[in-house]
């Protein structure tokens, strides 16, 4: 069956380190992968998008790289901060005219 | 200001009710969805819409129905309101490009509580 699946639901570290969120996929081929943040009470917000050509992609303090024979998504924050404390979610675009499919997310905390 | 809007914020309804959640967007965006997030299930969708008059089943539609008589509004109507229906409820529209699977945009939420 076809899944999507973010590493953890909950990752804790400490202010200044290197945040690694992971999303994993089986019997998807997607075009691209999109990550977006969510905080408490408010919607997803969109923040990158890496195509299935593409290994890496930066943005700030933000960078995602993309295996697709791993079939795998890393997202990392780099010198994170109490303000990146949110959810995370992934999702793909898994072609055929069809919706994107979300990942359930990982609620990073960053410790001061 | 420009973006999407959705109302109320929070609801709280009986069982049996019909409930009708709004959504408007001011981008022309042609792809319109709603989404339902629950602890452990994240979100799931519930319909989504190519443009007016258009709209398609997603994971979970059954006792939701929606329309889309103008491009930039969206509404889901729940008609007989159930307890399990007792969720947070995004609307989403796509864009720039025409895709299905573009970047989603959504709104603030509905917090939705079925008595």
């Amino acid at each position: 069956s076809q899944k999507i699946e973010q590493n953890s639901e909950a990752l804790n570290i400490q202010e200044g380190k290197t945040a690694t969120l992971t999303c994993n996929y089986t019997n998807y081929s997607p075009a691209y992968l999109q990550w977006y943040r969510q905080d408490p009470g408010r919607g997803p917000v969109f923040l990158l998008l890496i195509r299935e050509n593409e290994k890496e992609k930066r943005k700030e303090r933000l960078k995602v790289t993309f295996d697709t024979t791993l079939k795998q998504s890393l997202f990392h924050i780099t010198a994170s901060q109490p303000a990146d404390s949110a959810t995370y979610l992934c999702a793909l675009d898994i072609k055929g005219n069809t919706p994107l499919v979300f990942g359930k997310g990982t609620r990073l905390s960053v410790i001061a | 200001d420009a973006g999407i809007t959705q109302s109320p914020r929070y609801k709280i309804t009986e069982t049996g009710r019909q409930v009708t959640l709004m959504c408007h967007q001011t981008w022309s965006h042609s792809y319109m969805f709603w989404y339902r997030q629950d602890l452990g299930h994240g979100l799931r969708l519930i319909y989504y819409s190519a443009a007016a008059d258009i709209t398609d089943k997603g994971e979970v539609p059954d006792g939701y129905v929606v329309s889309r008589s103008k491009t930039e509004n969206f509404p889901l109507t729940l008609e007989s309101a159930t307890r399990s229906q007792t969720s947070v409820y995004f609307c989403a529209s796509s864009g720039p490009g025409t895709s299905v699977a573009d970047t989603q945009y959504f709104g603030p939420g509905t917090r939705l509580t079925v008595l």
